[in-house]
């Protein structure tokens, strides 16, 4: 692995399934982010970590929740998909989450739910 | 609230010079970001501004007026493949980013 991995790519879900997106970094970097990405507004954060153990709210976290068990995986989990969770999920990661640290973006996951 | 505001699309000519600008009004201010995204892809780090004043980087070329919430993006030279959207970014008190919708560049030749 070199950098920050998404899986799936894309994925159809019915609405009130369960989904977990997977997120791994090789960067031994400690913050980790999701964000949310739809047409015609700014990246939304979702959720972040700032180190293993810890995770915080962000902008837009209501039906999602995440993890951090360990320095590498951020999974993000929708317990009950809804059809406004319709979005590319980009996960983030930044050596820290100090100012001055650019944050590196994994591939992202186009998720439609129906 | 907080707002970033950039323009949602702009039109340029192959080896033309083009500023994208971006005003932000935030909760804080811990430096500004530019971000390139090509269509189906990542955004992908540019530069970052925390100093009034301009910051180059080859044809790229990022400025910040803080007393102004003012930041604008210079690109020289342009070629087809920068054709792509550019966020503006505004990491705010809580070391958080909040980011612009993003403009269209678009690119002729």
């Amino acid at each position: 692995i070199a950098g920050i991995t998404q899986a799936p790519t894309s994925q159809i879900l019915a609405a009130g399934r369960r989904m977990t997106l997977r997120c791994t970094q090789d960067m031994r970097h400690n913050a980790m982010y999701w964000y949310r990405q739809d047409l015609g507004l700014g990246l939304r954060l979702i959720h972040y970590s700032n180190t293993a153990g810890t995770t915080g709210k962000g902008e837009v976290p209501d039906g999602y929740s995440v993890s951090r068990a360990n320095t590498d995986d951020f999974p993000l989990t929708l317990a009950s998909a809804v059809p406004s969770q319709t979005s590319v999920y980009f996960c983030a990661s930044s050596p820290d989450e100090s100012s001055y640290n650019e944050q590196f973006f994994g591939p992202g996951t186009r998720l439609t739910v129906l | 609230g907080q707002n970033i505001d950039q323009p949602t699309e702009m039109t340029a000519t192959e080896g033309a010079i083009v500023q994208i600008n971006c005003t932000y009004q935030t909760s804080g201010f811990n430096g500004l970001f530019w971000y390139q995204q090509h269509a189906g892809e990542a955004p992908t780090f540019l530069s970052y501004n925390v100093l009034d004043g301009l910051e180059e980087k080859g044809r790229f070329s990022s400025f910040l007026s803080r007393s102004k919430g003012y930041s604008y993006l210079l690109l020289k030279e342009l070629q087809m493949k920068d054709s792509a959207s550019y966020l503006c970014a505004v990491m705010d008190s809580n070391y958080q980013l909040i980011w612009g919708a993003g403009t269209k560049l678009i690119i002729k030749p």
